[in-house]
């Protein structure tokens, strides 16, 4: 079992929609989730990061965290083209790791005008 | 804040030959760098994970010898390819752990070296 699971998709969705993208994650000992939009040809950038239960929002983005069933989602409000990209999970052992990372394989997303 | 440069942005070199990646944390100082590599339509394959001052963790794999990493201080680690070959092409990210503030327990990444070996 891989220590964090996204699916690959890809994710169709019409411009104006919302887009749900979710991952679930191995380790209860998890601290800190993040996710990362990647373009293709580009590095990772970071969109949110979220390190307790329940939504935080930042513009279009709203990241959920529910560690008790171990998953962490992105929503992404009306959605544009230029959204159209892989989006990573990642999660951080925090206190007693802080240094260990885990990403997701990524999911594509295609928004189509 | 919690920018990270990389250079060079693209290079192509000889089969044979040397290559130095530099990373650099521009705002914040780095407890720890990582490097990756990717392939077209893959995903991130983490190489090596190093700290400032200390010798470079690398992933199952990499061979050491080939990926030389060094992390000379708290905002700058560079990866050197010896002796490159065409397989060694790829995208190599690099990102880095601050310990302070924003980039305290966040990973940021460099835009990426897009190495050709010919």
């Amino acid at each position: 079992q891989k220590e964090v699971e996204q699916n690959s998709g890809p994710l169709s969705v019409p411009e104006g929609a919302i887009a749900s993208l979710n991952c679930t994650y191995s380790d209860r000992g998890s601290q800190s989730f993040f996710w990362y939009r990647q373009y293709s040809g580009k590095s990772p950038e970071l969109i949110m990061s979220i390190y307790s239960n329940g939504d935080k929002e930042d513009g279009r983005f709203t990241a959920q965290l529910n560690k008790a069933s171990q998953y962490v989602s992105l929503l992404i409000r009306d959605s544009q083209p230029s959204d159209s990209a892989t989006y990573l999970c990642a999660v951080n052992m925090g206190l007693y790791n802080f240094n260990k990372f885990y990403f997701g394989s990524g999911t594509k997303l295609n928004v189509k005008p | 804040g919690a920018v990270v440069s990389q250079h060079p942005s693209r290079v192509i070199c000889k089969s044979g030959t040397s290559v130095k990646i530099e990373c650099r944390s521009l705002d914040f100082q780095a407890t720890t760098m990582f490097w990756y590599r990717q392939f077209p339509k893959q995903s991130l394959m983490l190489m090596a994970t190093s700290n400032e001052g200390s010798k470079a963790t690398y992933e199952q794999g990499v061979e050491k010898d080939k990926f030389l990493i060094n992390h000379a201080s708290l905002t700058l680690s560079t990866l050197t390819v010896t002796s490159a070959h065409p397989e060694d092409s790829s995208f190599y990210i690099c990102s880095a752990v601050g310990f302070s503030g924003g980039a305290r327990d966040t990973q940021y990444f460099g835009p990426g070296t897009r190495l050709t070996v010919l």
